[in-house]
């Protein structure tokens, strides 16, 4: 199976920058899809097909995507930043969706 | 406001059933495939299962297939998820999410607490 790869945790200064990375085989040619999950709340699409942003996300996030990795970048964050963010793919040799483990952003 | 609202989790034995719902509204729910997606306590999301817009298309993860059931019915705006053979390892928070087309999940519910213990 597909498996994608994020770090547990990344600890960033308020107004610094954050970047979360999510890797797995040849990445690049997927489609990638980010969300932020604060406590005890669902979760939010924040960048879907490696770049977009859905409407009345912050233009602060971001989303890349190359190689064997792609990248949520957050530009100054904020303490509301904090949460769980995860990456996703669909894997269409399994025909299935797939998500990170998920990364914690401790501002 | 576009919302999902899911319903029907609860504390079930081992090996016994449970139906999940969830209803949508505020947006033409036949237009959209939709899935279930799961978060163990103190873990990470885990995709269960989708059902396309018709209700002509569904798949499972393997960690259910076989004993959780998708189904629909877009005349009352409804998703539901029968869930038998239940195990311990489905203790889970159970999302109800819409596929935005592209394959992502655009909208979530706040989920529904499904406990199996004996």
């Amino acid at each position: 199976s597909y498996v994608l790869t994020q770090p547990p945790s990344v600890s960033v200064a308020p107004g610094q920058t954050a970047t979360i990375s999510c890797g797995a085989n040849n990445i690049a040619i997927k489609s990638v899809h980010w969300y932020q999950q604060k406590p005890g709340q669902a979760p939010v699409l924040v960048v879907y097909d490696d770049t977009d942003r859905p409407s009345g996300i912050p233009e602060r996030f971001s989303g890349s995507n190359s190689g064997n990795t792609a990248t949520l970048t957050i530009s100054r964050v904020e303490a509301g930043d904090e949460g769980d963010y995860y990456c996703q793919v669909w894997d269409s040799s399994s025909g299935h969706y797939v998500f990170g483990s998920g990364t914690k952003i401790t501002v | 406001e576009v919302r999902l609202v899911e319903s029907g989790g609860g504390l079930v034995q081992p090996g016994r059933s449970l139906r999940l719902s969830c209803e949508a509204s505020e947006f033409t729910f036949g237009d959209y495939g939709m899935h279930w997606v799961r978060q163990a306590p103190g873990k990470g999301l885990e995709w269960v299962s989708i059902i396309t817009w018709n209700g002509g298309g569904k798949d499972y993860a393997d960690s259910v297939k076989g004993r959780f059931t998708v189904s629909r019915d877009n005349a009352k705006n409804s998703l539901y998820l029968q869930m038998n053979s239940l195990r311990t390892e489905d203790t889970a928070l159970y999302h109800c999410a819409r596929d935005g087309g592209n394959r992502a999940f655009d909208i979530w519910g706040q989920g529904t607490m499904v406990t199996v213990s004996s």
